[in-house]
């Protein structure tokens, strides 16, 4: 069954933080994250494996909380680069990857 | 560069034409995967490679026919599509740990695909 991601959308300014969750509603094992840019492969930003960890790239992290089945995305101090769609891919314990449907993010300056 | 390399990248076919996509990976990887990316829904994971073996079909159309001839390649043949298959196709490859993952997927550009 596919995550749930949100928000749909959001709008920033350069500097601004935000946050995209991602829930499931089955037993996870893994949450991946991507960034897509349009006409773009879906980039990997990190994975977070079971047992509440919490994992940072650039100025972007990510927390993990199995008990509730649920990640989060930080944005912090955005920067233009930060522009794209974010997804979340959830693993029960196989190896496949449901993803959630995204979320948008615009940086203006 | 993801290692992960699909062709063409745009396609346009009738109804009636068969084509094929490529993907070839270049990460040593031992699955490989077909997803479909239509606007505005999650990505739909349609087929699954292990070692060159199917383990994964996601009730697809017969429409669509992966083959695998080896750990590096994929195909996704395409015969008699329909105009709501038009859709970007994604390409991407994992190494697969004893069944479990944690494994991180590879995506291509993709192949972006209209039917008319």
């Amino acid at each position: 069954q596919q995550p749930v991601q949100s928000p749909q959308a959001v709008i920033l300014r350069e500097g601004e933080d935000a946050v995209i969750n991602c829930s499931s509603s089955k037993a996870l094992y893994s949450v991946h994250w991507y960034r897509q840019k349009h006409g773009e492969a879906p980039v990997f930003l990190m994975i977070l494996l079971k047992g509440g960890e919490q994992k940072g790239h650039e100025k972007i992290s990510a927390s993990f909380n199995e008990k509730k089945q649920q990640s989060s995305l930080y944005l912090t101090a955005s920067q233009l680069s930060y522009s794209g769609t974010y997804f979340c891919g959830t693993e029960g314990g196989d190896y496949k990857l449901s993803f959630g449907a995204g979320t948008t993010v615009t940086v203006r300056a | 560069e993801t290692g992960v390399t699909q062709t063409p990248r745009h396609l346009v076919m009738g109804m009636t034409n068969k084509k094929s996509l490529k993907c070839e990976q270049h990460l040593g990887h031992n699955a490989m995967y077909w997803y479909k990316q239509s606007a505005k829904k999650p990505l739909e994971l349609m087929f699954v490679y292990s070692l060159e073996e199917r383990v994964e079909n996601n009730s697809v159309p017969s429409r669509f026919s992966p083959e695998c001839p080896n750990s590096s390649h994929l195909f996704l043949h395409l015969h008699t599509l329909q105009p709501e298959d038009s859709a970007l196709y994604l390409c991407a490859s994992s190494q697969r740990q004893g069944g479990r993952s944690g494994n991180t997927i590879y995506f291509g550009e993709g192949s972006w695909l209209t039917v008319v």
